[in-house]
Order: structure tokens, then sequence, then C-alpha cells
């Protein structure tokens, strides 16, 4: 049981270039999400997908897209990379619809864009 | 809406302390609480929950209690040590609308000395 697993692990870009993070879970949850994480300003939620085939803005959504490409994967790509979007990438899902249900993590993708 | 207010760290403390890190919420209805912890250069991973008013989250020596008068969910271990140096978060969960939304606090940064 891997659980959750995002790719790649470091990545840097220059302003301007594109590039797709992957993240996918193996146990079977519905609901799916992607935070960044800047010093000092906790987990902050850019995307989310309660089930197969939805996908909702979080509190941060500009300058990137997402897509459940099925119910195990959910991408976050970023069109047109900007300095700003400097910070380290973390996906998480969760099992149900309750509020009881807790989130895994997975172990992050730190992105440096020059 | 939905926050979590938590104290600012770092915390630093002497290996055998006591350890209390406060944690108070605002939300509407019965939110279940959380505390996360996230160890150097990994994803966060669940430490501890409670899921209604007065229930006690423990694991690996931590509790906290789930105070719906005082609206807190305080982190307590009573002896740290220099491995449970990591940042802890604390976060709610509430539904609404069919999906729900975790809300994180900003962290708290734990170092414990020899």
């Amino acid at each position: 049981n891997a659980g959750v697993t995002q790719t790649p692990k470091f990545q840097v870009l220059k302003t301007g270039q594109s590039m797709t993070l992957q993240c996918a879970q193996d146990m079977n949850h519905n609901s799916m999400y992607w935070y960044r994480q800047d010093p000092g300003m906790g987990l902050r939620l850019i995307y989310y997908s309660a089930s197969e085939g939805t996908t909702d803005k979080g509190e941060v959504p500009n300058g990137y897209n997402v897509s459940r490409l099925n119910k195990r994967e959910f991408s976050l790509r970023l069109e047109s990379a900007a300095p700003s979007q400097t910070s380290v990438y973390f996906c998480a899902s969760s099992g149900g619809q309750g509020p009881y249900n807790e989130q895994f993590f997975g172990p992050g993708t730190r992105l440096t864009v020059l | 809406g939905n926050s979590v207010t938590q104290m600012e760290g770092p915390v630093t403390l002497s290996e055998e302390a006591f350890l209390t890190i406060n944690c108070t919420y605002t939300a509407t209805g019965y939110p279940s609480l959380f505390w996360y912890v996230q160890y150097p250069g990994e994803g966060l991973q669940l430490l501890l929950k409670a899921t209604k008013a007065d229930d006690k989250g423990s694991n690996k020596g931590f509790e906290a209690t789930y105070r719906k008068e005082t609206t807190s969910f305080h982190l307590e271990k009573g002896s740290v040590q220099v491995s449970d140096s990591a940042v802890y978060f604390c976060a709610l969960s509430r539904g609404s609308g069919g999906s729900y939304i975790p809300t994180f606090g900003r962290g708290t940064s734990l170092i414990v000395h020899p």
C-alpha cells in the first residue's frame, strides 16, 4: 500500500514554462486535494475534487488547473509558471464525505520558479 | 466562515519538558477536530482526532480534548523527546453542501533540545 504518491519530488522551472504535477492514491478514496505550503502561511487549498468527475476551486486557484483523471489520479497544471508559484505542493486524499475523515498526504513536490 | 488559530512558534523545550500547543477554532455546528504533524522534508500525517464535544484524542503520548464551551483543542504531551521536533497543525472539518473542506491553522514549530 503506497498511500499517496507524488511526482516529481523536485522541479526547477523558468518563468513562463509549464508543467504538470502528478498525484495518485491507492486507498480507493473519493476526495482529493491540492495544497501549497509557504513559510508562515500554513497550508492553502488550491483545488479539490470531492468525487470522480468533479473539481472545485479552493482558496488560491489562480494560475492553476486540475484534472481528476480517474478515481486514483488528480493532477495539477501550471500553464505559465511565475516566481510567486515557488512553493511546496502537497496532494492529499480522504475517504468519504463525512467531516470525521482525516486526510492522507503525499510527500510533496518542491517547486522553484526562476 | 471556519477558521483555526494556533499559537505561533517556534516553541523551544528541553527533553522531558511538558508541552502545550494552543488551538482555538471558529465554526458553525459541530466540526471534527484534528492535529497533524509534519516532520522535516515530509508530508503531514494525522496525529490524533476528535469528532464530538468532550472527546479526547490520543496517540504517541499526545492528547487533546474537544472543548465546545471554549472552542478549543489544545495539544499536550507530558514529556517531550528530541524526536518530537516537528511542525504541528491544528485543523477542523465541517460538512457543507455535500462536500467538506478542511481548514488548517498556520502550524506551530516545536524544537526539542537534548
